[in-house]
This record gives structure tokens, C-alpha cells and sequence, in this order.
């Protein structure tokens, strides 16, 4: 069955360090997003991407990266780790960019920043 | 900016009994309001959505229902059980060029047997 995984599912890093989230789904979806969920804010937009070499910033993009070479990835930097950014961060893809497609979700990276 | 707003954070009810979550949205472009569910571990999963040019929408013990005039959209339960027991997510599309979900703070709904 086609789906969509993480990786890391959970990774504790230090304050500074460069940290990478690893995001790949089978589908061949165009869109992929990254999300990061904390308590009282659900799900925030963290950056997406429409297709191969196109990267979009989200609603909370700042201290984070992504890149998308290939259809099946879209890995997340965080360039130097800060403590706010202890949260769980879900991928998720959608096979159309139209309003009304359904997007599937990863499992989830828990990580946190000591 | 665009913001959706969903009650209450968390619900308590007996198994059996039914369980209603509302979500109100700020942009009157926004035309399709998916709801999740997620289980504890786990990802976001897609249990039931409505397009702005339906009022309600039913599928087994779960509907959905919107009321564009208020900018509102509620999800219905009936006959809940155990199982049901999770984080509900609601959240607005906005068609403007751009495909993004904005999404509700969630419900967690807690089904006592």
C-alpha cells in the first residue's frame, strides 16, 4: 500500500544543532507539507511544496528549510535547533492542488530540543 | 488574518450519547471544511468533509453540518462509543491561489463507557 513516513519518530538534539526531519510518501502526490502541532495551537503550516524544485513558506516558516528533488521527498532543517521549536512535526501530502483533495498524514516526529 | 475558531477543547460523554463540536471561520472565500480525527500516536486522518454548496453531509453515526451565513461548520456524533474517543480537528480551505488547510485548535473528545 502506498503511504507516507517519518524519520526520526522521536529525536532529542541540543540547542544549535542542525537537525533533519525525513518525510517520504509513495503516492506520487505533487503537494507536501510540513506541519508542527503544539498544545492550543493545533496544526501550523511550516512550509509546502507544489512539485519538484518549488518550496513555499508557511505561516511559521522562520528557522526552518525544506527542499523537494524528487517527488517522494520533502526533508525539514531546522538550521540551529531552539528550544520553541520542541513540537511534533507531521508530513503530509495531497495529490492535487486544487481545494477539496485530501490530505494524508504521516505518523508524526516527536523532537525535542534540550 | 484568516483564523478558525473551534469549542470546546475538551468534550466528556457517555458512551452512547451523541457529541457535537463546533468551528467557526473569519474568510467567507474558504469552501471546503474537512474534519480529522487522531488517535493517540498517530496522525491526522480524514473522517468526513462538506463543500460550501452542501448544507450537511451524513456518513453512519457521523454528519457534518454548515451554515455559510455564520461562517460555521459543526461535527455531529451519534450513538458514540469508546473507539471514538480521540483529538478532532476541524479546518477551512482558502481558495486563493494557494492550497492550505487553516486548522481549529482540536477537540479532545473522551467517550466514558
Amino acid at each position: 500500500d502506498a503511504e507516507i513516513t517519518q524519520s526520526p519518530r522521536h529525536k532529542i538534539t541540543e540547542t544549535g544543532r542542525q537537525v533533519t526531519l525525513a518525510c517520504h510518501q509513495t503516492w506520487n502526490h505533487n503537494n507536501m507539507f510540513w506541519y508542527r502541532q503544539d498544545l492550543g495551537h493545533g496544526l501550523r503550516l511550516i512550509h509546502y511544496s507544489y512539485g519538484v524544485q518549488d518550496t513555499n513558506k508557511g505561516e511559521v516558516s522562520d528557522g526552518y528549510s525544506v527542499s523537494r528533488s524528487n517527488t517522494e521527498d520533502l526533508p525539514l532543517t531546522l538550521e540551529s535547533a531552539a528550544s520553541s521549536q520542541t513540537s511534533v512535526y507531521f508530513c503530509a501530502s495531497s495529490e492535487s492542488r486544487h481545494s477539496g483533495n485530501t490530505i494524508y498524514f504521516g505518523e508524526g516526529s516527536w523532537l525535542t530540543v534540550v | 488574518g484568516e483564523n478558525v475558531e473551534q469549542h470546546p477543547s475538551t468534550l466528556s460523554v457517555q458512551e452512547g450519547d451523541s457529541a457535537v463540536i463546533k468551528c467557526t471561520y473569519s474568510d467567507s472565500a474558504s469552501n471546503y471544511f474537512p474534519w480529522y480525527k487522531q488517535e493517540l500516536g498517530k496522525g491526522p486522518q480524514l473522517i468526513i468533509d462538506i463543500r460550501s454548496n452542501v448544507g450537511e453531509k451524513k456518513d453512519q453515526r457521523i454528519a457534518v453540518t454548515l451554515n455559510k451565513t455564520a461562517k460555521h461548520f459543526s461535527l455531529h456524533i451519534t450513538e458514540t462509543q469508546p473507539e471514538d474517543s480521540a483529538v478532532y480537528f476541524c479546518a477551512a480551505s482558502l481558495v486563493s491561489g494557494t492550497y492550505k488547510y487553516i486548522f481549529g485548535t482540536g477537540t479532545r473528545l473522551k467517550v466514558l463507557a
